[in-house]
């Protein structure tokens, strides 16, 4: 049980698309989500939190308008990057739990390795 | 502030066992974590204490102190694919996770 699947896997694209990342609790609802970015060797780093039906509380450095998370059902929140740079590229993963705040561990999907020529 | 302390990087042979301590301060407390996170891949769930003592979970087993903000994963029979970091992320008052840089894990024939 708790699988979270993220799509895609891969993008390579040009500096200046935006990119779409879905991640999608397959067998829970996950009432909240989290996205993260990972630089190699280094620590997870949450981006933002989002609770379904409500805006997302982005950390702080996160450019909300530039990382657009959708948190629109119990099983589906979608992260964009908008206009993605070289910089930008990363390794972007999503987490679900299923409760409300409470002591719920957080399941990963596989993440995303994003690379923007 | 929050902070976590691990080891940056272990090694152990194949068949014994390994003990990976993880010291934190954090703004309350919520229980703590360890997840596995194999190079280039998302992090799994192992295990999760909130209460001190040991928890048992088949080749691996979990210890917290709260009293002393410590924890320790015990891998036992460690096998080549136990070669991963391993985080150690306890939960603060507002329920999120704090995430350290964990402790690479190598294993030698």
């Amino acid at each position: 049980g708790a699988v979270v699947s993220q799509h895609p896997s891969w993008v390579i694209c040009k500096s200046g698309t935006s990119v779409k990342i879905e991640c999608r609790s397959l067998d829970f609802q996950a009432t909240t989500m989290f996205w993260y970015r990972q630089f190699p060797k280094q620590s997870l780093m949450l981006m933002a939190t989002s609770n379904e039906g409500s805006k997302a509380t982005y950390e702080q450095g996160v450019e909300k308008d530039k990382f657009l998370i959708n948190h629109a059902s119990l099983t589906l929140s979608t992260l964009t990057v908008t206009s993605a740079h070289p910089e930008d590229s990363s390794f972007y993963i999503c987490s679900a739990r299923q409760a409300r705040g409470g002591n719920q561990p957080q399941h990963f999907g596989d993440g995303t390795r994003l690379s923007i020529l | 502030g929050q902070n976590i302390d691990q080891p940056t990087e272990m090694t152990a042979t194949e068949g014994a066992i390994v003990q990976i301590n993880c010291t934190y301060q954090t703004s309350g407390f919520n229980g703590l974590f360890w997840y596995q996170q194999h190079a280039g891949e998302a992090p799994t769930f192992l295990s999760y204490n909130v209460l001190d003592g040991l928890e048992e979970k088949g080749r691996f087993s979990s210890f917290l102190s709260r009293s002393k903000g410590y924890s320790y994963l015990l891998l036992k029979e460690l096998q080549m694919k136990d070669s991963a970091s391993y985080l150690c992320a306890p939960m603060d008052s507002n329920y999120q996770l704090i995430w350290g840089a964990g402790t690479k894990l190598i294993i030698k024939p």
